[in-house]
């Protein structure tokens, strides 16, 4: 069975660096095809894809937020980071990550999500 | 960048309606269109990857159909537990773009 957990912090200031953390099992980010990527959403609004990463390490990124956004992946400790500087009030978001084995990817097995508030 | 589209915003409907959500992309995209649900405070579920092909365990009620830039989604027989809101997505090897949801209220 395949899942996916969200952690980070709940509260970022504004101007501040958010590292958020998908920590998964059932699958191993070193399998042909496979990949993890980050999507948000505002409060009471639409699904945003950030960035996604294969297990080859190539990685994509959302053309909007490419500056901002650093995707990484630790294949031994089932982790991938996600990484958003400069981060501002309309950043406050549900962040998911989310599973692919498909290429094009298409995320078939999404974790919970874990709500961010950037607020000074 | 591929725009999505999605109508209509939201639909009203009664238990045993068939509905129909549209989605268009503002250029070709094949047939590389996932269709996902959501219900309040929960993470998307995924319903149809590739437009027409139905993810293991989602009910045949649901059905996704169309390429090149107009999709639809189908519920042939709504269910209580289809009140939600529904997003389709683009998927390509370098993009990924969704469109902004249709809720589906009960009437």
């Amino acid at each position: 069975q395949i899942t996916l957990k969200e952690s980070g912090p709940t509260l970022v200031k504004p101007t501040q660096t958010l590292t958020l953390t998908c920590t998964f099992s059932g699958f191993s980010l070193s399998t042909s095809g496979v990949g993890v990527g980050w999507i948000r959403q505002p409060p009471g609004k639409a699904l945003e894809w950030l960035a996604i990463i294969y297990w080859d390490d190539d990685k994509r990124y959302s053309p909007s937020l490419k500056n901002r956004v650093t995707i990484t992946k630790d294949t031994s400790k089932n982790q991938v980071v996600l990484t958003m500087t400069n981060m501002d009030p309309v950043d406050t978001a549900t962040y998911y990550c989310a599973h692919s084995i498909t290429i094009p990817a298409y995320m078939d097995v999404w974790g919970k999500g874990t709500t961010v508030t950037v607020s000074s | 960048d591929i725009q999505m589209t999605q109508s209509p915003s939201t639909l009203s409907a009664s238990v045993g309606d068939r509905v129909t959500i549209t989605c268009r992309a503002s250029q070709s995209i094949s047939s590389w269109l996932a269709w996902y649900q959501q219900k309040p405070g929960k993470a998307p579920k995924l319903l149809i990857y590739k437009a027409s092909s139905l993810e293991s365990g989602v009910p045949s009620r649901f059905s996704g159909s169309g390429s090149g830039t107009e999709f639809t989604l189908t519920i042939s027989s709504l269910q209580p537990d289809d009140f939600a809101t529904y997003y389709c997505q683009h998927y390509n090897d370098y993009s990924w773009t969704f469109g902004q949801g249709t809720k589906v209220e009960i009437k």
